[in-house]
């Protein structure tokens, strides 16, 4: 079975503040997927970053940033500068080799950047 | 390119009754999946769809059920509503079954049964 856990219910920072996401899945898949994606107030989940089992590179992009370790199945993801557009819930989820439709997703974080 | 599109995008229903919702997938995919989201158990797995085909089920009762037409949209319907079933209900769309697919999140229906 496969599992994903975000602890972090709620983060409130104030703007500027760098923030990351915790992230930590468990699975017997040894091919496996790991998504992050956003739900802003309006309420459609947007994609943000995939990632195989088989590519630990971090990646960095504008101001969001992943850390992918195999080590502490963990898949973090962090806001540098956070702003206030950047107030959402964030969900990490987790599909196998085949199946993507049937992802697990996290409980989500609730992410507040105040001004 | 189009995205996902839910209809209708609010619904309030009586306890007892049943409810269809409707999702177009983005021109081009052929898988279609669904989740409830409720405040309290999170985004929940239902089904997936690929070629008029359920690939995959979650942990549903009976009453859930959907279908997948020949052009990728597909249907939910929930028979014989309860209080419970009251939720988000989010349909996402990807190219096929790899699991290597992003999903494409529709705006979701939001269901209120009384």
């Amino acid at each position: 079975a496969q599992k994903v856990t975000q602890a972090q219910t709620e983060i409130s920072v104030v703007e500027k503040e760098d923030v990351t996401l915790d992230c930590v899945y468990e699975t017997r898949d040894t091919t496996y997927y790991l998504f992050w994606y956003k739900q802003p107030p309006s309420g459609e989940l947007v994609f943000l970053i995939r990632r195989n089992s088989f590519d630990e590179q971090n990646e960095i992009s504008g101001r969001y940033s992943w850390n992918f370790q195999k080590s502490t199945s963990s898949f973090n993801f962090t806001i540098t500068a956070s702003q206030v557009v950047d107030s959402a819930v964030y969900f990490c989820a987790l599909s196998g080799r085949t199946n993507a439709g049937k992802s697990t997703f996290g409980d989500g974080t609730t992410l507040t950047v105040k001004p | 390119k189009a995205g996902v599109t839910q209809t209708p995008r609010y619904l309030i229903k009586t306890r007892g009754q049943q409810v269809t919702l409707s999702c177009s997938p983005i021109s081009g995919h052929r898988s279609v999946s669904w989740y409830q989201q409720t405040p309290g158990q999170g985004l929940q797995f239902l089904f997936e769809y690929f070629s008029e085909t359920q690939r995959n089920k979650g942990n549903f009762p009976g009453r859930f059920s959907g279908r997948q037409f020949s052009n990728s949209r597909s249907e939910m319907n929930v028979s014989t509503l309860e209080l419970g079933d009251s939720a988000l209900y989010l349909c996402a769309s990807s190219l096929d079954l790899a699991g290597g697919n992003e999903q494409y999140f529709g705006p979701g229906t939001r269901l209120t049964v009384t």
